[in-house]
């Protein structure tokens, strides 16, 4: 069975850093296309970033709000993903999900999510 | 970038009857080496995750029932509901994962009349 729990969100004030985890299991993590996705408060959903398998040498793409800002980051050695946030804003406040995908599409499964409030 | 554009915002329908959701991509997501349309769709309930209902614009993830469907290829797109129950209250996403950014659309929620 394929889980995905994320945790780390809390309440930053504007310009501080924040890092969410993912803990994976059920699956091989180092072949599996990782993303995440945000949903501001009442908002539809918003791609965040995503890092490929190793069949596609880790590489990473971001969203334009996020670029220079966001890391993702993974530990396969503990089928862990991260968010590493930095110089966040108010505007990056949201529930933030991570995804797996497996074949099918890039978001076959999703975790519970975790909130991030940025605000002073 | 590809923008997805999903119509109506919102529709209500009365229990038992059919629900239709659009979905415009601004750019084709058929990839013609395989022939497949990289369009998803994801089921919201509130207080939720999304759920995956659809891949390859038509492709029913295990476990979903058959009253929903998905069609469509290239730029146009439909997730139906044949028959809708009160489950299946929701808002309902498409997705193209055909380029990066694998844009969203901007949601189309879905009420009982």
């Amino acid at each position: 069975e394929v889980q995905l729990v994320e945790s780390g969100g809390g309440l930053v004030k504007p310009g501080g850093s924040l890092r969410l985890s993912c803990v994976t299991s059920g699956f091989t993590f180092s072949d599996a296309w990782m993303t995440w996705v945000r949903q501001a408060p009442g908002e539809g959903l918003e791609w965040v970033g995503r890092v490929k398998g190793k069949a596609y040498d880790f590489t990473r793409d971001y969203a334009a709000p996020v670029k220079g800002r966001f890391r993702i980051l993974r530990d396969d050695s503990k089928n862990t993903l991260y968010l590493q946030m930095s110089s966040l804003k108010t505007e990056d406040t949201a529930v933030y999900y991570c995804t797996v995908g497996l074949g099918n599409s890039d978001n076959d499964y999703w975790g519970q999510g975790t909130l991030v409030t940025v605000s002073s | 970038d590809i923008v997805m554009t999903q119509s109506p915002d919102s529709l209500a329908v009365s229990l038992g009857e059919r629900a239709t959701i659009n979905c415009k991509s601004s750019q084709s997501v058929l990839y013609s080496s395989n022939n497949k349309n990289y369009l998803a769709w994801f089921q919201q309930k509130p207080g939720q995750p999304p759920k995956l209902l659809i891949y390859w614009a038509s492709t029913r993830e295990s476990g979903v029932p058959d009253r929903f469907s998905g069609s469509g290829f290239g730029t146009d797109f439909t997730l139906t509901i044949s028959s809708l129950q009160a489950e299946d209250v929701a808002v309902y996403y498409c997705q193209q994962y055909y380029s990066t950014p694998p844009a969203f659309g901007q949601g189309t929620k879905v009420e009982i009349k």
